[in-house]
């Protein structure tokens, strides 16, 4: 069984760097495919996705925020962090981890609840 | 970058009837399409990928079809569990992408 669980602060001011967690069970960096990312979705409106970190460590941003993004994968503890910095109310939202292995084609699904960060001084 | 078109916004709807949700892309993804379904409070779950193949654990009541830019999501005989919002999502070309979604209502 997957699960992802997403941790972070609630709360960051603006200017201020967040830094999310992501740790997952079920599945492993050490199998070719595998990738690990965060989406996240501002109050009332739709999906947007981050960053996505592959086993080989290849990763890909989103152009409209890869200069605010850092994304990084520790293999032995099964963890994911992003870091983005110059925070923002618009980057007010709930940030999801979402991983994609083999059982269905790479696609992305999410195994966590999502953590909301509030952007607010 | 590819940006993904659903309609329409809201479907409203009573259970048993059929629900028709359709995602139109800007330039063709082939079959690298995906649905999602997202509850409120809690996160999207991928319901259809590669355009056409139900994920585990997706009632077969869930159809989905295209290719290119056009596709399909059908809901036979609605359920009050269907009731949510889906989003489609791309990932031909970097950046991968979602659509606005569809909220499907009770009416």
């Amino acid at each position: 069984q997957i699960t992802l669980k997403e941790s972070g602060p609630t709360l960051v001011k603006p200017t201020q760097t967040l830094t999310l967690t992501c740790t997952f069970s079920g599945f492993s960096f050490s199998t070719s495919g595998v990738g690990v990312g965060w989406i996240r979705q501002p109050p009332g409106k739709a999906l947007e996705w981050l960053a996505l970190i592959y086993w080989n460590d290849d990763k890909r941003y989103s152009p409209a925020l890869k200069s605010r993004l850092t994304i990084t994968k520790d293999t032995s503890r099964n963890q994911v962090v992003l870091t983005m910095t110059n925070m923002d109310p618009v980057d007010t939202a709930t940030y999801y981890c979402v991983y994609r292995v083999g059982a269905t084609a790479y696609y992305m699904d999410a195994g966590g609840k999502g953590t909301t960060v509030i952007v607010s001084s | 970058e590819i940006v993904l078109t659903q309609s329409p916004a809201t479907l409203s709807l009573s259970p048993g009837e059929s629900a028709t949700l359709s995602c139109r892309a800007s330039q063709s993804v082939s079959s690298s399409l995906a649905w999602y379904q997202q509850k409120p409070g809690q996160a999207p779950r991928l319901l259809i990928y590669e355009a056409s193949n139900r994920a585990t654990g997706t009632p077969d009541r869930f159809r989905a079809s295209g290719s290119g830019t056009d596709f399909t999501l059908t809901i036979s005989s609605l359920e009050p569990e269907d009731f949510a919002v889906y989003y489609c999502h791309q990932r031909s070309n970097w950046p991968i992408t979602f659509g606005q979604g569809t909220r499907l209502e009770l009416k």
